[in-house]
Order: C-alpha cells, then sequence, then structure tokens
C-alpha cells in the first residue's frame, strides 16, 4: 500500500534556486495538501486542493506555487528558495468523510528542505 | 494568531500510568477534532477524532474529551506505554474540511 509518496526526501538548495517537491496518491482521494512542519510552529498549511482542477492558499502560501497536476498528483514549487524555507514538507490526502472519523488525513513520510 | 494551541510542548510518563495530552482552541465553528502521532522521520498518522456535538470518543487506550466551553480537548492515554512516545497533534477541521493543527506536545514514556 503506497498511500501518499512524494519526493525528494532529502533535498539541499542554495538560496534562489528552485524546485519542485512531487506527491502523488494511490487512495482516490478528491482533496490534497502541503504542509510543513518546523519546531514549536506544528503543522501549517501551505496549500490545498479541494478537488481536481483547483488550489487555494492556506496558512503560509507565501514562497510556494502548487500544480494539481491530475487527481492523482499535486505538486509544490519554490521559485527562489530562501532560508526561511528550511523545513520539513508533507504531503497529504483526504476523502471527506461526515461519519464518525470525520476528515482523516494520509500524510507522505516528509520531505526535509534545507536552504544554505 | 494561533487558532488550536498545545501549550505543553512536551511530556514525560512513566509506563502504565496515565498520558494527558491537552489542547485549546478558539474558533467555536471547528465540527471535528482530531488527533495525530507523529514517529520521528515518519508522516503523522490519524489516531482518534470526536464530533463537535459529543463529549467523549474512546477508543481502546485512547480516549479524548471535548469541553466545548472551555474550548478544551484532551487526549488520555491509560496505561502509557513505550511505544507510545511520540509526538502528538491536535488538530480542528474548519468549514470546508481544513484541517488546522496545534504546535504538537512530544510525549515520552519511561519504562
Amino acid at each position: 500500500n503506497a498511500g501518499v509518496t512524494q519526493t525528494p526526501k532529502f533535498q539541499v538548495l542554495k538560496t534562489g534556486q528552485s524546485m519542485t517537491l512531487q506527491c502523488a496518491q494511490d487512495m482516490n482521494h478528491n482533496s490534497m495538501y502541503w504542509y510543513r512542519q518546523d519546531p514549536g510552529m506544528g503543522l501549517r498549511l501551505i496549500y490545498y486542493s479541494a478537488s481536481e482542477g483547483t488550489t487555494d492558499k492556506g496558512e503560509v502560501p507565501n514562497g510556494y506555487n502548487v500544480s494539481r497536476l491530475n487527481k492523482r498528483e499535486f505538486s509544490l514549487r519554490l521559485e527562489s528558495a530562501a532560508p526561511s524555507q528550511t523545513s520539513v514538507y508533507f504531503c497529504a490526502s483526504s476523502e471527506i468523510n461526515r461519519g464518525s472519523s470525520g476528515n482523516t488525513i494520509y500524510f507522505g513520510e516528509g520531505s526535509w528542505l534545507t536552504v544554505v | 494568531d494561533q487558532q488550536v494551541k498545545q501549550n505543553s510542548p512536551s511530556l514525560s510518563v512513566q509506563e502504565g500510568r496515565i498520558s494527558i495530552l491537552n489542547c485549546d482552541y478558539t474558533n467555536s465553528m471547528f465540527d471535528y477534532f482530531l488527533w495525530y502521532k507523529k514517529y520521528p522521520a515518519e508522516g503523522p498518522t490519524f489516531l482518534i477524532s470526536i464530533s463537535s456535538i459529543k463529549d467523549k470518543n474512546e477508543d481502546g487506550r485512547f480516549t479524548v474529551f471535548l469541553n466545548k466551553s472551555a474550548k478544551h480537548l484532551s487526549l488520555h492515554i491509560v496505561p502509557s506505554q513505550p511505544g507510545d512516545s511520540a509526538v502528538y497533534f491536535c488538530a480542528a477541521r474548519s468549514q470546508g474540511g481544513k484541517l488546522i493543527f496545534g504546535q504538537g506536545t512530544e510525549l515520552s514514556v519511561k519504562p
């Protein structure tokens, strides 16, 4: 069971470089998300896509762009990386479940990004 | 402006005792509250949730309590086990389905 797969797992960038984090899910979920995790800040939503063809800003979208390529894939792009973007990035997907468990999100394993 | 807060960054508990993790929120429109568990170098995984119309939900050793008047929820783990050592994130679901997470609490269960 692959679930949510994100690449690369580790990346070091120089300030000003660009890169794209890739994410794919095989659970046929409509919604996909990008979060970043920083010490003392928890998980903060960068961008999300409620369904194929739509994207919306989250809590911390500045410096990022996203593309919902199809139902399976949701990429996150840093156009000009800054040291403040050093973080662990998590892609996630979910299906709205109005039942007893609410909306449960499934996360990938994370991508460690360092900007020097 | 943090809508979901976990004010304790860490908690240490003896094996077999109760672990209580706390979470406060500010938005009364949240309709679901969830707890996620995260081990190092892994993504968070869903643990337990509670609807805003309930005040308690239990699943094995894990129980979540919701006090809507105080805008407070807590996760109880009884009995605590060393394998429970992890970071626990509280999350609240906003209208539209987005999850807002707290800062996380690192639980250490000592043998």
